[in-house]
């Protein structure tokens, strides 16, 4: 079973205004943590904002914030005011569990094109 | 600033060949990755170690293998060449879980095509 999913293959949105990237997750582990990537057409993967199963608060990078809503299983990628250089690929990714857990687990992936 | 560094950036290799991707990081970190990336599958992981000489299988370690004789490097090796590994391979390292968030960091891949 799909542990990650991000349903929306492609999404655009118009320069300057926020766009909402979905990401669910599954998981029975009570202590997780939840990444999301960004991968722009050169390649490289860039960390933009991580959020732990214990945070009592919502994640926030900047323009990055992060929708965690942990009874739907949700940690949805808020970016607001988008600029031309947040056309990229982003992923959605959960590492499970604590101290001696190492796999991280990716979704397949939304490709954001942001238009001028 | 943080760098993990992968031997090439494109790689064409023939059916049967043995196949070496290196990576390197100079973080000390613990932990190192490799994974694959195919269009519409997102990045699945072949291999991982948590220290040096130690490894675990991944996902699809199938026709993969790995080796780590030192901290900083961690290698994949491709014992006899398939056009089925044609794909983009990622590096990665991060420390330990109980280093805070545990963030991952990249190489820059290796696009690696078998003919």
């Amino acid at each position: 079973a799909q542990k990650i999913t991000q349903t929306q293959p492609g999404m655009f949105v118009q320069e300057k205004e926020a766009v909402t990237l979905d990401c669910t997750y599954d998981t029975s582990d009570p202590s997780y943590g939840l990444f999301w990537y960004k991968q722009p057409s050169s390649g490289e993967m860039i960390f933009l904002i991580y959020q732990g199963s214990y945070d009592q608060q919502n994640a926030t990078e900047g323009r990055y914030s992060l929708n965690f809503q942990k009874a739907r299983k949700s940690a949805n990628l808020v970016i607001s005011a988008s600029q031309l250089g947040d056309s990229a690929m982003y992923f959605c990714a959960m590492r499970e569990g604590g101290s001696g857990t190492y796999k991280y687990i990716f979704g397949t992936g939304t490709r954001l094109k942001v238009l001028a | 600033d943080v760098k993990v560094t992968q031997s090439s950036r494109y790689l064409v290799k023939r059916t049967g060949e043995k196949v070496f991707l290196e990576c390197v990081q100079d973080m000390d970190h613990e932990n190192m990755f490799w994974y694959r990336q195919d269009p519409g599958l997102g990045l699945r992981l072949i291999y991982f170690s948590y220290d040096v000489k130690m490894k675990e299988k991944g996902d699809i370690p199938e026709g993969y293998s790995v080796s780590r004789e030192k901290k900083e490097r961690f290698s994949l090796i491709l014992e006899s060449a398939s056009t089925n590994q044609t794909s983009m391979y990622l590096c990665a390292s991060s420390l330990p879980i109980g280093g805070g968030n545990s963030e991952q960091f990249f190489g820059p891949g290796t696009r690696l095509t078998v003919l």
